[in-house]
């Protein structure tokens, strides 16, 4: 059973717009969620994180949503740019798990100019 | 200030072969995990380390081996490859195994087994 889930394998925005990504997760003991992003050919890298005690957290053009009690989160990303285009990965942890993130099956997106 | 470095980036075994991945971090992280990723697919975690001298399985450590005798080094061992274990490896390290500590990834090796 996948316990971290993006249901979208991919998502084709327009420069300028809004890029929406989601995450639903199913264990509710995660309790810690990060989105990484992944260029081809090299390793995820940490974007943004959100603690269950929030609901928001944003940095930049990049800002997570949590919704705890329907377990999803997304992130948002305003104006999309080229440069963003990628594949992005939600990643989830638990307070008893501190040391292992699992991870949804990402989801690309592209961003045309 | 290299990071999570990885080698080989590319190997290609026989079925049967052993090898090892080698991974080594400059970031004196306490941390440091073994992850596959599959085609279409997310990352899983085969092993991990709380700190030096302490390994632990993941979702996924059957034909897999590793050890932690320095903070800085990781190497994950294939006893005796197999055509499932074809895939890419990410190596990743964090200051802690605090949730508040993201991890820092390697750029990958690309393994193929025939």
């Amino acid at each position: 059973d996948q316990q971290v889930k993006q249901n979208s394998p991919s998502l084709s925005v327009q420069e300028g717009r809004i890029s929406i990504l989601n995450c639903d997760y199913t264990n509710s003991m995660f309790d810690y969620f990060l989105w990484y992003k992944k260029y081809p050919a090299e390793g995820p890298t940490f974007l943004i994180s959100i603690s269950s005690i929030k609901d928001k957290n944003e940095d930049g053009r990049f800002t997570v949503f949590l919704n705890k009690s329907a377990k999803h989160l997304s992130l948002h990303i305003v104006p999309s740019q080229p440069g963003d285009s990628a594949v992005y990965f939600c990643a989830a942890s638990a307070r008893t798990n501190a040391g292992k993130s699992t991870f949804g099956d990402g989801t690309t997106l592209t961003v045309k100019p | 200030n290299a990071g999570v470095t990885q080698t080989p980036k590319f190997q290609v075994l026989k079925t049967g072969q052993s090898m090892t991945l080698q991974c080594a971090q400059d970031m004196n992280h306490e941390y440091m995990s073994w992850y596959r990723q599959d085609p279409g697919m997310g990352l899983r975690l085969i092993h991990y380390s709380v700190g030096a001298g302490i390994t632990d399985q993941g979702e996924v450590p059957n034909g897999y081996n590793v050890s932690r005798s320095t903070t800085e080094d990781f190497p994950l061992r294939l006893l005796s490859a197999a055509p499932s274990q074809t895939s890419v490896y990410f190596c990743a390290s964090s200051y802690s195994t605090g949730r508040g500590s993201p991890l820092h990834f390697g750029n990958g090796t690309r393994l193929t087994v025939t």
